[in-house]
């Protein structure tokens, strides 16, 4: 039932490793996204995708890259952890990125690296 | 670039009393603004919106929100709060981004903290 799924919920790894997060949707969305929600509760976006093709890269380093394999899933990985990576990752969907759309946020993914 | 200053972290405030959270945006062209509301250990959700009409726009829960474009703010206010409203409110702005208009621009938040 859940609109937009994200796992694992909690994660905690050490600096070096590589990780990945998954996320779904089941609301027949063309758009996904993933924010990042640092230690402040600063919301930041990183990515958009629309049908599989990438929108939004925003100023992310090259040590994270979205996968889509289809519409409904928008996995991140991450490689190379630092500490400075720990944060909750939110991903999120919309119908359409072409117009202001509501965007549905998954529960998040609160990463911590030790 | 556009931008989205909440002008107050926390907002200690007692039941039944009511509220406004502010939010004031940088101007652009077409604003699209939202307000979203995260409950602890949440993701966000969408309270309400302006894209264009009418000012004064009600969302759920009881809040609405007023464009103001002359003072570029979109504050948020409640006649009545209950302890559930307890929560992070966010203001965004949608920027244009090469024809995406799904790039939110966050402010960074404010802590609504209701006691009984």
């Amino acid at each position: 039932d859940t609109a937009v799924s994200q796992t694992p919920k909690y994660l905690v790894t050490q600096m070096g490793n590589d990780k990945s997060i998954k996320c779904e949707q089941n609301l027949g969305h063309d758009t996904m996204y993933w924010y990042k929600q640092d230690s402040k509760k600063f919301l930041k976006i990183m990515f958009s995708y629309n049908n599989k093709e990438l929108i939004i890269n925003e100023t992310v380093p090259n040590r994270f890259s979205p996968k889509s394999p289809d519409k409904a899933h928008l996995n991140l990985h991450i490689n190379s952890l630092e500490l400075g990576d720990s944060a909750v990752y939110f991903c999120a969907s919309s119908q359409d990125h072409r117009e202001p759309y509501e965007q549905y946020f998954g529960p998040g993914t609160r990463l911590t690296v030790t | 670039a556009q931008s989205v200053t909440q002008l107050d972290s926390q907002v200690p405030v007692f039941e039944e009393a009511p509220v406004e959270l502010r939010c004031n945006y940088s101007s652009s062209v077409s604003v699209y603004l939202f307000w979203y509301v995260q409950y602890p250990n949440q993701g966000l959700q969408l309270l309400l919106k302006y894209l264009s009409g009418s000012t004064l726009v009600k969302g759920i829960n009881g809040f609405e929100a007023e464009f103001n474009k002359s003072q570029t703010s979109f504050h948020l206010r409640k006649p009545s709060v209950h302890i559930s409203d307890t929560a992070e409110y966010f203001c965004a702005v949608s920027e244009d981004y090469g024809g995406s208009q799904g790039n939110l621009i966050f402010g960074k938040g404010t802590k609504l903290s209701v006691k009984p």
